[in-house]
């Protein structure tokens, strides 16, 4: 274990379905991020989150919404998706925004049906 | 654009040899870190060298970094069966960028090593 714990590690969804990914991490780190990892694609930054405000949307459609509740606990609300979003979905933190090293969890698998 | 591109994309060798990957950039960093992944899994953290410094080990590994040339080599030495998953280089900008605080991350190489 990493200290970033994501649930659930695999889901299976349909296009009409809304889903939720969590993450959680008791590091004591302050920015939060959600990358995106397709087959044969450099791992995508989507969200990040630093003292639970929201510094960055990287042009990721709305059918995506994250979700920060405190410095501890990220979610990432999924609805309508596309068969094209099925990926390995994987929450990282860091002490700061642009501090050091990432701590990544281990990741949802996500497939669109 | 893509920030980190690792070469070779796959690499395939035999236990006890030493494995070498290589991480070109673009633009200015703050630091550069390598990152390891097994099949399906979340990264692990590996080393991070910083723009001033120019090498760095742990244990079997050796990072150097050239900013003159924006590259980076991994190297593994005495490699093992275990040391068998995907390689990958991530830079971090400098401040005052709209890329700062966040890591770009290459596609990666897949490291294969045969016992």
């Amino acid at each position: 274990e990493t200290g970033v714990t994501q649930t659930p590690r695999h889901l299976v969804m349909g296009m009409t379905n809304k889903k939720s990914l969590k993450c959680e991490q008791h590091l004591g780190h302050n920015a939060m991020y959600w990358y995106k990892q397709s087959a044969k694609k450099p791992l995508e930054l989507m969200f990040v989150y630093n003292f639970k405000e929201q510094t960055e949307n990287n042009s990721v459609p709305s059918r995506f919404s994250p979700e920060c509740p405190n410095s501890s606990h990220l979610f990432l609300h999924l609805h309508t998706l596309q068969p094209e979003d099925s990926a390995l979905y994987l929450c990282a933190s860091s002490q700061v925004q642009g501090g050091g090293n990432y701590t990544f969890g281990s990741g949802t698998r996500l497939t669109v049906v | 654009s893509q920030q980190g591109e690792e070469d070779p994309q796959a690499l395939s060798i035999q236990e006890g040899e030493n494995a070498t990957m290589n991480c070109s950039y673009k633009t200015s960093i703050n630091n550069l870190q390598w990152y390891r992944q097994n099949s399906g899994r979340g990264l692990v953290h590996l080393i991070l060298i910083r723009s001033n410094e120019r090498e760095k080990h742990s244990g079997r590994l050796r990072v150097t970094l050239d900013t003159s040339k924006k590259s980076s080599s991994l190297l593994i030495t005495a490699s093992r069966a275990a040391d068998t998953a995907s390689y990958f280089c991530a830079t971090a900008a400098n401040a005052g960028g709209t890329s700062y605080g966040k890591l770009t991350f290459g596609q990666g190489t897949i490291l294969t090593v045969h016992p």
